[in-house]
Parts: C-alpha cells; sequence; structure tokens
C-alpha cells in the first residue's frame, strides 16, 4: 500500500541534543499527524495539524505543516532518555470526520544516549 | 476514559490455524479501525467500521479475512487458514466523530505463524 516517505530512518543521538525528522508525500493530505510508539505497544498520537502552514507544540515538541501540503515536519528541542522510540509521520486526505484512512511513513527510529 | 484494549497481546499458532481478535474500543467513540503492521513499516489501513456497519475494507483483508461489530462496540477479526505471511502486529483504533476525531490506537495483537 502507500506510504509516506519519512527520514531520516534513524537517528542516534545525545541527551540535550535538539532532533528534526520530516515525511514527505507525492499527493497532498488535509491533515497530519506524528505518532510515537515504543515496543511492543501501539502508537501514542503526538501533535495533529490541520492547516497548511500550521505550527504546533505539545511541550519539547514542535511540528508542521508544510505550506504544499505534501510535507510535515516534527522537531524535540532538548531530548531526554524517554524520548526514545519510533516516530510516525501520517497523512489523511480527508478533514474533520468526512475521512477516515490514515497512510503511514515507515518510521524514525531515535536512539538517546545518556 | 480507559483506553483501546486488545486480547491476546500475543497470538503463536500454526499455519493452517484459525485465529481471532478483540478490540474494545474508548467508551462512546463510534468509530473503529483495524491495521496491520509488519516489521520496520509503519501501520496499513485494513477495515474501518461506523457503529456496527462495516464501511471500507482495504485490498490488504483477503478473504481469509473477516471483521465484525456486531452490537457497535467491540469488534473482533478473525483470520482463517493462516499463513506465515499474516505474522504481524495487527492494531485496533477508535474514534468519535465530534470535536475531536483523531484515532487513538490500542496496544496491538502480536500474531506469530509458525
Amino acid at each position: 500500500g502507500q506510504q509516506l516517505n519519512q527520514s531520516p530512518q534513524s537517528m542516534f543521538i545525545q541527551e540535550g541534543e535538539d532532533v528534526s525528522m520530516n515525511c514527505t508525500s507525492s499527493s497532498i493530505f488535509n491533515t497530519w499527524l506524528w505518532y510515537k510508539q515504543d515496543p511492543g505497544e501501539g502508537p501514542v498520537l503526538l501533535i495533529a495539524l490541520y492547516k497548511a502552514g500550521e505550527l504546533t507544540s505539545n511541550g519539547r515538541l514542535t511540528a508542521q505543516f508544510g505550506i504544499t501540503r505534501k510535507d510535515s515536519f516534527l522537531n524535540i528541542s532538548a531530548s531526554i532518555p524517554s524520548d526514545v522510540g519510533i516516530y510516525f509521520c501520517a497523512g489523511r486526505v480527508g478533514s474533520g470526520g468526512s475521512n477516515y484512512k490514515l497512510t503511514f511513513g515507515k518510521g524514525t527510529l531515535l536512539t538517546v544516549n545518556p | 476514559d480507559t483506553g483501546v484494549s486488545q486480547n491476546p497481546r500475543h497470538k503463536i499458532t500454526k499455519r493452517g490455524q484459525n485465529v481471532t481478535f478483540r478490540c474494545d474500543p474508548i467508551s462512546e467513540h463510534n468509530r473503529l479501525y483495524w491495521y496491520r503492521q509488519t516489521l520496520g513499516q509503519g501501520p496499513e489501513f485494513l477495515t474501518y467500521f461506523q457503529n456496527e456497519a462495516q464501511l471500507e475494507k482495504s485490498r490488504l483483508l483477503s478473504d481469509r479475512f473477516s471483521a465484525e461489530r456486531p452490537k457497535g462496540s467491540f469488534s473482533t477479526l478473525e483470520i482463517q487458514r493462516t499463513e506465515q505471511g499474516d505474522s504481524a502486529m495487527y492494531l485496533c483504533a477508535s474514534s468519535f466523530i465530534g470535536l475531536t476525531y483523531e484515532q487513538y490506537f490500542g496496544p496491538g495483537t502480536r500474531l506469530t505463524v509458525t
């Protein structure tokens, strides 16, 4: 099935560093979402973006909805060991409750060295 | 709110056997989704329900797969005559049509077909 292009595939950083990852698509999405998944668990919603150009923060996390509606970015500031996990972007074509199906990227594996 | 729950968390079965998974959504969520996730990939959409009606099935959902949501609450996903290629994490998510409609995932059921 269709998947988004997410990069980088993995990152190894030192505690306290900032992290950036991004997601691109050949198709337009009207909603972008970022999830985090720990081993053996389901994805947990971090941030949802609904408008092109929107910049939204959730604590140390900041995400942006690209102007072209074909990309999104996630930044994590001052990383801590519990940030370790796999970060997934997801896009949805519809807006509001009128659509449902999420298309996911392959994920970015983040490792934080204390 | 209790979150989405899934049972069992792990299932090991021999090829050719039938298996059934259960998902209990967040109470009052009227939409329920099934996704499949293989190693190194993001979740892929399988099917979704609005109340008890199954409204879409992905091409990934072969005729060996069947999903039900008989009373619009919990859902079951059955796989008949399992194959080794069915080994994956099966994730359930739920959402509510209203002010917030994002999908919240359960912990998943890890299926291993030997």
